[in-house]
This record gives structure tokens, sequence and C-alpha cells, in this order.
């Protein structure tokens, strides 16, 4: 099975720090997303990347960048947290037609 | 990509089938239509995709309507863990990769 795997479950940061989510994949794909969820809203794509050093925007990219160094590491940098960032992220790979999320990371800025 | 209209939320008793409409009128010839699921507190799961044929696999069917206007997934034999926000999707497969989620139908088994 394709794992997706979220460095951090829980976190939490101060307003105006620098934050790094990580996500790893082990399945090769050369696909990676980043979402955000909140209730009301659903998930809204952030980023996404269909190659290594390769990024488009998604619906909301203000306030967030990406890396992707390696094909199996997509990273998303909050340069400056701020409360409205509290959400919780998720990051999926997809080959063809399937995506596989991993479990998301649950980010609170205080 | 098409949208997609479902109704917010549903109850179903446990082991009964459990029918999620979706809606997708300005469906496009080249769009699938794309069932994903998502539990408490985890990420969405893919379910089953189709073109226009009707589709089944271990975890549901998908009937499309002959027209592509509309589609019902169906879980047969619903249980407790089916309880979920189930996302009906339409997007190209190939060559735009992106999925926009709408905000889905929340199912809840009863027991």
């Amino acid at each position: 099975d394709v794992k997706v795997t979220q460095s951090s479950r829980y976190l939490v940061k101060r307003t105006g720090e620098k934050v790094f989510l990580e996500c790893v994949q082990d399945m090769d794909h050369e696909n990676m997303f980043w979402y955000r969820q909140d209730p009301g809203l659903g998930l809204r794509l952030i980023y996404f990347s269909y190659d290594v050093k390769m990024k488009e925007k998604g619906d909301i990219p203000e306030g967030y960048s990406v890396s992707r160094e390696k094909k199996e590491r997509f990273s998303l940098i909050l340069e400056s947290a701020s409360t409205n960032q509290t959400s919780m992220y998720l990051c999926a790979s997809s080959y063809n037609y399937g995506y596989t999320f991993g479990s998301g990371t649950r980010l609170t800025v205080v | 990509d098409a949208k997609t209209t479902q109704p917010p939320s549903m109850d179903c008793a446990e082991g009964r089938a459990a029918n999620l409409p979706c809606n997708h009128s300005t469906i496009s010839g080249n769009e699938y239509v794309y069932w994903y699921r998502q539990i408490h507190s985890q990420g969405p799961q893919y379910i089953i995709h189709g073109l226009k044929n009707n589709e089944t696999n271990e975890m549901a069917s998908l009937i499309i309507t002959e027209d592509r206007k509309s589609s019902t997934l169906i879980l047969p034999h619903a249980t407790l863990r089916d309880t979920a926000v189930y996302y009906c999707i339409v997007r190209v497969t190939f060559g735009n990769e992106k999925l926009t989620f709408g905000t889905g139908t929340r199912l809840t088994i009863i027991p």
C-alpha cells in the first residue's frame, strides 16, 4: 500500500514563526499536493507539484510556499505564521487516478 | 472541472444499502466521476471512479446515468465504520491532476 507520511500530527507555533510541514511518500509518485481543511470550507488546494523542483499554485497559495527537492518529499512552508493559518493540513500524492492522503497535521498558531 | 451538487447529510440504517446521489449536469465528455470519503480526523480515501459505465469494486458500486448528468454511490451493506463525509468529484483523469473537493455528504449509519 502507498504510504503518505506527514511528520507531525499536532503542531503549535507562535505568530511570526517560520513553519515547515513535511510530507513523504514511498511509491515514487510524481504528483504531490498540499490542502488545508477548515470547518464549513472543505478542502482547499494550496500548492501542488508534478515533478521534482516543479510547483504550481493552487486556489489559496497566499502566505505559503513549497519545496520539492526530492521526488518523495514535498514540504509546505509558512514564511511567517499567522493565526488565520490555524487549520488541518493534508498532503496527498497521486499517479493516474488515485490520490492517497496522509493523516494530516493539525496546526495551531497562537 | 465541472461542479457537483450533493445533499449535505443523509442517514442510513446499519446493514442496509446506502445510496448517495450526486448531480453533475455540466460534466464534459472527458471527465470522470470520482468518489472519496473522509472518516473523522483522517485524510480522504479513494473509493471508486467511472466514466460512463457502472463500476463495482470491493468497497462500493457506482451507477452513472446514461446522460452522465448524475450518479449514485452505493454501499451495499452499510456498517458503522462507513460513517463519513462522502465527496463526489468530476475531473479529467490525465493532464490536469488537480482534485477539487466540494462540501460532500455527511453519511451517518444508524445502529
